[in-house]
């Protein structure tokens, strides 16, 4: 069964740090992985899609990378701003199920 | 504008009821997904349909109903066999031939 963890749960960076947030998942039989953003009481906003075929996907300031063989990908931040405070949650599509499965998140805090 | 809409943003459910939660989408998608979200957990799949008039039950539908009688439309009742239905319900929908989710803005449910 598939299944997908985040690390860390939550992070408090300064503004202008880099960060990187991590996803890993148990079955590399995956079509995708999709980086979303929450915030608090409100729905998920797409962030990244990258294709079991690809490697990285870059939006702005996130770069998110793509390990299918080792089961994990990164959510680079660049010059983080307070506006990026939210939870950050990562899915993989699975072949098994065809559905997504979602990790817990990780709460991200940005301090001016 | 197209997109998912859920309604009612928030729903109070006294002990013993059954409740509707609305979802349609104008984005023409054939699949549609009820999610349930709890503090400090990933999102975890209730039901979902691949085509009108057809639905598999997800990971935790015990105390759940849904029906898929148009396109559009994925409405999710929450009964009163569901012990603990306090949560953060969310919906999305998938074009066929895609894998990339899109969301709605969620609906919290809280028992009185």
């Amino acid at each position: 069964k598939q299944e997908v963890t985040q690390i860390p749960a939550a992070l408090s960076v300064p503004e202008g740090e880099n960060l990187v947030l991590n996803c890993s998942f148990t079955d590399s039989a995956i079509y995708n992985l999709q980086w979303f953003r929450q915030d608090p009481g409100k729905g998920l906003t797409s962030l990244l899609l990258i294709q079991s075929s690809q490697r990285e996907q870059t939006s702005g300031r996130l770069n998110a990378s793509l390990d299918k063989s080792s089961g994990r990908s990164t959510l680079y931040i660049a010059a983080s701003q307070p506006g990026d405070s939210a939870t950050y949650l990562c899915a993989v599509f699975d072949t098994g199920g065809f559905k997504t499965i979602f990790g817990a998140g990780t709460r991200l805090f940005v301090k001016a | 504008d197209g997109g998912i809409t859920q309604s009612p943003k928030y729903l109070f459910r006294k002990e013993g009821q059954n409740v509707t939660l609305s979802c349609e989408q104008n984005l023409n998608h054939d699949a549609m997904y009820w999610y349930r979200q709890d503090p400090g957990q990933g999102l975890r799949l209730i039901y979902y349909s691949q085509i009108v008039n057809d639905f598999q039950k997800g990971d935790i539908a015990e105390g759940y109903s849904v029906s898929r009688e148009k396109k559009e439309s994925f409405p999710l009742t929450v009964t009163s066999a569901q012990k603990n239905p306090t949560a953060f319900y969310l919906c999305a929908s998938r074009r066929q031939g895609s894998t990339e989710a899109f969301f709605g803005q969620g609906t919290r449910l809280t028992v009185v």
